[in-house]
C-alpha cells in the first residue's frame, strides 16, 4: 500500500498570502497518478488537480500542481477567502487507492 | 448533468448488515469505474471500495476486505456496498464517485454522502 503523508496538518495564513502544500508518497506513484481536492464541511470533495499538475475544468489558475516520483506540491499563489478548507492529496495509480491525511488551510 | 445520489444510511448495530446504494445519471455509467469513499467524524478521507466499469474486477481496503463487498447493476445504473460485520469504526459519512475512465483514474464527480452510524 502506498501511504502518503501530507504536510503541514495545518497551515494558518491570510487571504493574499501564498500556500503550499506538500504530498510525500512512501513509494513512486505510477505515471504521476496523483490528484489534490478539497473539502469543506457539509460539502462533497472537490477535484481540483489530477496527473500531478493538469487544472480541473474550471479551476482558477491560482491552484497548481507539480511534483513527480514520491514528491508533490499543491500552491495556491494568492488565497482568496473562499480557499480556506481542508485538502487532500490521492494517488490512483495502485490499488488499494489512498488518500493523504489532509491539509487544513485556515484563516490566520 | 452528472448526478450520483447515495441512500441507506442510518443506523446499524455492531455484527449487523447495512446495503448503501448510488444512483448514478447523466453519464454512460458501465464505462466508469466507481469507488465509495468514507470519512469518519473528525477524520480524513478513506477510500473503501472500487468497480471497474465493467464489473470484472474489485478492489477493497484492508479494513473493510471480507466484510464489504461492491457491487454494480449497469442495467439501473446503481452502485452498490453491502456492509457485514459492522463495527463500531465503519460510523461514516459514505461518499459515492465516479472515476474519470474505467480503470485507475481519478475522482471527478462526487455524491453528497450518506451517514452510516454503527452504535449499540
Amino acid at each position: 500500500e502506498i501511504v502518503l503523508a501530507q504536510s503541514p496538518d495545518t497551515l494558518s495564513l491570510s487571504p493574499g498570502e501564498r500556500a503550499t502544500l506538500s504530498c510525500r508518497a512512501s513509494q513512486s506513484v505510477t505515471s504521476r497518478h496523483l490528484a489534490w481536492y478539497q473539502h469543506k464541511p457539509g460539502q462533497s470533495p472537490r477535484l481540483l488537480i489530477y496527473g500531478a499538475s493538469t487544472r480541473a475544468t474550471g479551476l482558477p489558475d491560482r491552484f497548481s500542481g507539480s511534483g513527480s516520483g514520491t514528491d508533490f506540491t499543491l500552491t495556491i499563489s494568492r488565497l482568496e477567502p473562499e480557499d480556506f478548507a481542508v485538502y487532500y492529496c490521492q494517488q490512483y495509480g495502485a490499488s488499494p487507492y489512498t488518500f493523504g491525511q489532509g491539509t487544513n488551510l485556515e484563516i490566520k | 448533468e452528472v448526478q450520483l445520489l447515495e441512500s441507506g444510511g442510518g443506523l446499524g448495530q455492531p455484527g449487523g448488515s447495512l446495503r448503501l446504494s448510488c444512483a448514478a445519471s447523466g453519464f454512460t455509467f458501465n464505462n466508469f469505474a466507481m469507488s465509495w469513499v468514507r470519512q469518519a467524524p473528525g477524520k480524513g478521507l478513506e477510500w473503501v471500495s472500487g468497480i471497474f466499469g465493467s464489473g470484472g474486477r474489485t478492489y477493497y481496503a484492508d479494513s473493510v476486505k471480507g466484510r464489504f463487498t461492491i457491487s454494480r447493476d449497469n442495467s439501473k445504473n446503481t452502485l452498490n456496498l453491502q456492509m457485514k460485520s459492522l463495527r463500531v469504526e465503519d460510523t461514516a459519512v459514505y461518499y459515492c464517485a465516479k472515476e474519470r475512465f474505467g480503470e485507475f483514474s481519478w475522482f471527478d464527480t462526487w455524491g453528497l454522502g450518506t451517514l452510516v452510524t454503527v452504535s449499540s
